[in-house]
């Protein structure tokens, strides 16, 4: 069964740069599938952010594009997330997933997620 | 963008009820691009249904799905103790998704 686990700093100051690493196991990522990064803000709704295809392709969710970059690790098994200029807004529990469906479009395994918390 | 919006927000239920979840989308979306997924508190989302009406692995058939255009549904059978959760429905077009903001099935 595949299993993502995120990992990255619980806490980020405001106006600094966020990065998240997604490593992925029980699945070689460089051998198909798409990968995401989605994220929940305390209390909220579900926020796609990003996701990136095994041979590096890239979808950003338009009002984030400006400040978000991901980028995928064959190598490492791992895909990471980097969000520039970050603000209170940014708090959220950050979640990574496989893409899955060549003809549909969702996320069938998720990491158990990680809380973000931006302050000074 | 396409937006999602989901009712109604709380759907307070008895165990053995049935559930119906409303998504209706701001303008028209593939059936093969709306999924459903739950969320318990503290969990990542689960996938419960892709392309509009097929279930995923593992999920009982009490859940299903319908719906076209703009309009869909995800139908809840005979509610079970762990059914109460939040649900959100979630499209794929013009290469960016989108996620309702969510109905919770609540015990009444």
């Amino acid at each position: 069964q595949v299993q993502l686990q995120e990992s990255g700093p619980g806490l980020v100051k405001p106006s600094e740069t966020l990065s998240l690493t997604c490593t992925v196991s029980h699945y070689s990522i460089g051998s198909g599938y798409s990968w995401g990064w989605i994220r929940q803000p305390p209390g909220k709704g579900l926020e796609w952010i990003a996701s990136v295809s095994y041979i590096g392709n890239t979808n950003y969710n338009p009002p984030l594009k400006s400040r978000v970059t991901i980028s995928i690790d064959t190598s490492k098994n791992q895909f990471s997330l980097r969000l520039n200029s970050v603000t209170a807004a940014d708090t959220a529990v950050y979640y990574c997933a496989r893409r899955a469906g060549s003809d549909s479009y969702y996320f069938d395994f998720w990491g158990q997620g990680t809380l973000v918390t931006v302050s000074s | 963008e396409i937006v999602l919006t989901q009712s109604p927000g709380t759907l307070s239920l008895s165990p053995g009820e049935s559930a119906t979840l409303s998504c209706r989308a701001s303008q028209s979306v593939s059936s093969s691009y709306l999924v459903w997924y739950q969320q318990k508190p503290g969990q990542a989302p689960r996938l419960l249904i892709f392309g509009a009406s097929t279930r995923a692995t593992g999920i009982p058939d009490r859940f299903s799905g319908s719906g076209s255009g703009t309009d869909f549904a995800l139908t809840i059978s005979r509610l079970e103790p762990e059914d109460f959760a939040v649900y959100y429905c979630q499209q794929y077009a013009s290469s960016a998704v989108s996620f309702g903001q969510g109905t919770r099935v609540e015990i009444k």
